[in-house]
């Protein structure tokens, strides 16, 4: 099956430390994405990458890393400079349709809850 | 940059109720335009987009949007809703080209209710 897997689903962690989520995908897409979901926020940008080894910072980027090392793969690095870091993360990847937009399709999402 | 509003944060309907959902988008070039549902536990998933042509766009589940340039509006509508359309809906909005073309903007989104 194609698709985007991010894990784990619940995160729990110590206020302090950082933690790592994963994203990956199997749909050869070259565009990946991480946002943030806090209730009556909507989503917002924390960084994006549109080919292996390059990653630009989104609206949201501080207190917050990323790698892209392989085109599968995009892990999301939240350190202990994020000053509010429980909420929901979503991790993204697109293609370009054929005559038409970047097309985003999302993973199931991370529940980071910090303690 | 973009920006996009969606003016209704909860909305609450009866089943067969008509429905629709406002939003409007900030920007000054060409845009693409999005509606992705959330229901309950599952994926964000696309319900439709607009990118060119017809503005009257049909997705799946029997939603449709209208995309109207000169009210920079794209609104959400289905004419009969269900109990299974409970979810949370987002409009978003990207750059027709350009850098801006691979980042989404999203609103803040729309939680619909329907009672049975």
């Amino acid at each position: 099956d194609g698709g985007i897997t991010q894990s784990p689903k619940y995160l729990f962690r110590k206020e302090g430390q950082n933690v790592t989520l994963s994203c990956e995908q199997n749909l050869n897409h070259d565009a990946m994405y991480w946002y943030r979901q806090d209730p009556g926020q909507g989503l917002r940008l924390i960084y994006y990458s549109q080919i292996v080894n390059d990653f630009q910072k989104g609206d949201i980027a501080e207190g917050y890393s990323v790698s892209r090392e392989k085109k599968e793969s995009f892990p999301l690095t939240v350190t202990s400079a994020q000053k509010n870091p429980t909420a929901f993360y979503l991790c993204a990847s697109s293609i370009k349709l054929a005559g038409g937009p970047y097309e985003q399709f999302f993973g199931p999402g991370t529940r980071l809850t910090v303690l | 940059a973009q920006s996009v509003s969606q003016h209704n944060h909860h909305v609450i309907l009866s089943e067969a109720a008509s429905l629709e959902l406002g939003c409007n988008y900030s920007y000054g070039g060409t845009v693409n335009l999005f509606w992705y549902v959330q229901y309950p536990g599952q994926h964000l998933q696309l319900l439709l987009k607009y990118f060119s042509g017809d503005p009257l766009v049909k997705g799946i589940k029997g939603f449709e949007a209208e995309f109207i340039k000169s009210k920079f509006s794209f609104n959400l509508r289905k004419p009969s809703v269900q109990w299974s359309d409970t979810a949370e809906y987002f409009c978003a909005v990207n750059a027709g080209s350009g850098a801006g073309s691979y980042q989404l903007t999203f609103g803040k989104g729309t939680k619909l209710s329907v009672i049975p």
